[in-house]
């Protein structure tokens, strides 16, 4: 079945680092992929998706390309702030039978100032 | 309000208690998701509304059990519960199953005693 593998947590930097969390996936066809961010005390917010391979996903910095012949959609930022603090999952949405989201286990992340 | 709200935000019961969560979306979806997230595991999919008729039910105990009177309030009815089922429930809604970009509420935070 599709799963979702992601780097073991947590993860601890200083603010300007940059910032790799890894993530592999396994799926038939050809999935969706996305990374969703859960502030302290809040719900899951999409970060940023891409639907095909070779497509990268970006936003508030951060980016993602969805690299097929690894099967991998790394989250990558440049230099990262205390208010990226959160936890980030990656998950996959198969192309195809059962229309749902496959996360991984999250990876949590602090940034000290 | 806006968004996805839960109700309450922290409930603590105990075994023998029946108690409900309540999910309300603002948005005008026509989905609507329960999911379980536990520590150090991924995000579990228990159940999914699809225009009011149940289209998931992910093998879920049946002392949870889940109700959705309209398109825009989902409720899930707890009892008899164990210690283990101890976790963050997550609501999320999204406009059709076949749509990935799911919109997730605060969670209820459930203490079983």
């Amino acid at each position: 079945g599709n799963s979702v593998t992601q780097m073991e947590g947590p993860v601890t930097l200083s603010e300007e680092a940059f910032l790799t969390i890894n993530c592999t996936y396994t799926a038939t066809g050809y999935p969706s992929l996305f990374w969703y961010v859960q502030y302290p005390g809040e719900g899951l917010q999409l970060l940023l998706k891409a639907t095909k391979a070779d497509d990268k996903g970006s936003n508030k910095g951060f980016e993602a390309t969805y690299r097929k012949e690894t099967t991998s959609f790394h989250l990558e930022k440049g230099s990262v702030q205390v208010s990226d603090s959160a936890v980030y999952f990656c998950a996959l949405k198969d192309s195809q039978g059962a229309q749902k989201l496959v996360f991984g286990q999250g990876t949590r992340l602090t940034i000290n100032p | 309000e806006t968004g996805v709200t839960q109700t309450p935000r922290h409930l603590v019961m105990g075994m023998t208690n029946k108690k409900s969560l309540k999910c309300e979306q603002h948005l005008g979806h026509n989905a609507m998701y329960w999911y379980k997230q536990s520590a150090k595991k991924p995000l579990e999919l228990m159940f999914v509304y699809s225009l009011e008729e149940r289209v998931e039910n992910n093998s879920v105990p049946s002392r949870f059990s889940p109700e959705c009177p309209n398109s825009s309030h989902l409720f899930l009815h707890l009892h008899t519960l164990q210690p283990e089922d101890s976790a963050l429930y997550l609501c999320a809604s999204s406009q059709g199953t076949g749509f990935y970009e799911q919109y997730f509420g605060p969670g209820t935070r459930l203490t079983v005693t």
